[in-house]
């Protein structure tokens, strides 16, 4: 079975500018995770989706972030505009259902923010 | 609000040898579960085992075991016979039967296997 598929595997932007990530979930994987990873901490979830529905997104800073779960199968992750401190690896991550079971990871996107 | 603590940001063992890792967690929840993810240089994590609150014997995973105490809220995972390709990121993280079922994870221990 294929895994979670992430895109572009590493980004380099100016502050103020934008940029988005895609992820592919493995098919048929109701839930939908992204999280932020920065250097020395542990994930941090940004946002949730259960099919195409938002089900926790109260740690993403609405001001510059957006994601969006077409169809409830591939997902977007959009940062407009981008900040110094949003340098980070950004994973996303799928799962049956919202249940416990577990999440697969993708390889997740490296951001820089220079 | 719960809250997962990892008090090992390093840690090295021997080729062979035996490791446990510490996660200890805060939470008034009664039903949820317990996790160890690791992640490997390719930073892909990967789900190492899993316990299930409700659940009073210890899960295991081949190499893998952990020692989970409810009452003291720890939820260690121990590695016997290390090898080369143990070589990771472990995270503990939590996640509660209720709401959102997301994941909270600890900071992390760095874990390097030497030959």
């Amino acid at each position: 079975e294929a895994g979670v598929a992430q895109s572009p595997r590493y980004k380099i932007i100016e502050k103020r500018q934008s940029v988005a990530f895609w992820c592919n979930p493995i098919s048929g994987h109701a839930t939908l995770y992204w999280y932020q990873q920065i250097l020395g901490q542990g994930p941090k979830l940004l946002i949730q989706f259960q099919n195409n529905g938002v089900v926790d997104d109260s740690q993403l800073p609405k001001d510059r972030f957006s994601a969006e779960r077409l169809k409830g199968v591939d997902s977007t992750l959009k940062i407009q505009p981008a900040k110094l401190e949003d340098s980070a690896v950004y994973l996303c991550a799928s799962s049956l259902d919202r249940d416990g079971t577990e999440a697969f990871f993708g390889q997740g996107t490296r951001l820089t923010v220079v | 609000a719960q809250t997962v603590t990892q008090s090992q940001p390093e840690m090295s063992v021997q080729e062979a040898e035996t490791v446990t890792l510490s996660c200890t967690y805060d939470t008034s929840e009664n039903n949820y579960y317990l996790f160890w993810y690791k992640q490997p240089p390719s930073r892909q994590m990967i789900l190492v085992i899993r316990q299930e609150a409700y659940k009073q014997q210890n899960a295991t995973e081949n190499r893998f075991s952990v020692n989970f105490q409810k009452a003291a809220k720890s939820f260690s995972l121990k590695i016997s016979d290390s090898q080369l390709g143990d070589t990771a990121m472990y995270f503990c993280a939590f996640m509660k039967l209720a709401g959102t079922y997301k994941y909270i994870f600890g900071t992390g221990t760095r874990l390097k296997v030497l030959a």
